[in-house]
């Protein structure tokens, strides 16, 4: 089955760095592959996804990159805020529907 | 528009007794799933259904069940819960993940936090 791989498991930055997330899956079947982020007491909410025929993706201040070749995807976020601050989760799902989630990035940005 | 409504929010139950985690979707989504969270891990799929009448297994499908007999609700049974089974449930839609080349963002629920004693 598909296995997907997040690093780092916590981050901390200062306030208007970047941060950067990586993830690498398994299964060539895997074809979407979004973002996630969970804040305390809430499920999971999508900031940023990329389908398997794109490279790079950008929205204000969050971008993702997709290399399919050697099966990585990175989630970037510049000029990082307090409030963004929480987990994060890179998926990897396939057409028939089976999504496999990382084990999940604690990001703290300090002020 | 209500979204992805999980019901109950919290639940104790002690080994050995049955309940139903409910989930309920307004935005007419054909996929639907379930995944558990425990602390320091990501979301694992439990089960998943690709449309009314269909279901298949995830990643961890033993002791649950579920049926999906419309396309706005998809229940989750503990037949006999047990302590492994303490965990933060989420449930999940999509308009589609499946079939049309096409996979689509999956909205979640707030979540039910079980604990078996």
């Amino acid at each position: 089955g598909e296995n997907v791989e997040q690093h780092p498991s916590t981050l901390s930055v200062q306030e208007g760095d970047s941060a950067v997330i990586k993830c690498t899956y398994s299964d060539s079947a895997s074809n979407y592959f979004p973002w996630y982020k969970q804040e305390l007491g809430k499920g999971p909410q999508l900031i940023i996804d990329i389908r398997s025929n794109v490279g790079e993706k950008k929205d204000q201040r969050i971008a993702v990159t997709l290399n399919k070749t050697a099966k990585h995807f990175s989630l970037h976020i510049t000029e990082t805020q307090p409030e963004d601050s929480a987990v994060y989760f890179c998926a990897a799902i396939t057409n028939a529907g089976k999504s496999t989630f990382g084990d999940g990035t604690t990001l703290t940005v300090k002020p | 528009n209500a979204g992805v409504t999980q019901t109950p929010k919290f639940q104790v139950l002690k080994t050995g007794q049955s309940m139903t985690l409910q989930c309920a979707q307004d935005m007419n989504h054909e996929y639907m799933s379930w995944y558990r969270q425990d602390p320091g891990m990501g979301l694992r799929l439990i089960h998943y259904s690709v449309g009314a009448g269909i279901t298949d297994q995830g990643e961890v499908p033993n002791g649950y069940n579920v049926s999906r007999s419309t396309t706005e609700d998809f229940p989750l049974r503990l037949l006999s819960a047990a302590p492994s089974q303490t965990s933060v449930y989420f449930c999940a839609s999509s308009y589609s993940n499946m079939g049309t080349g096409h996979n689509s963002p999956l909205h979640f629920g707030n979540g039910t936090r079980l604990t078996v004693t």
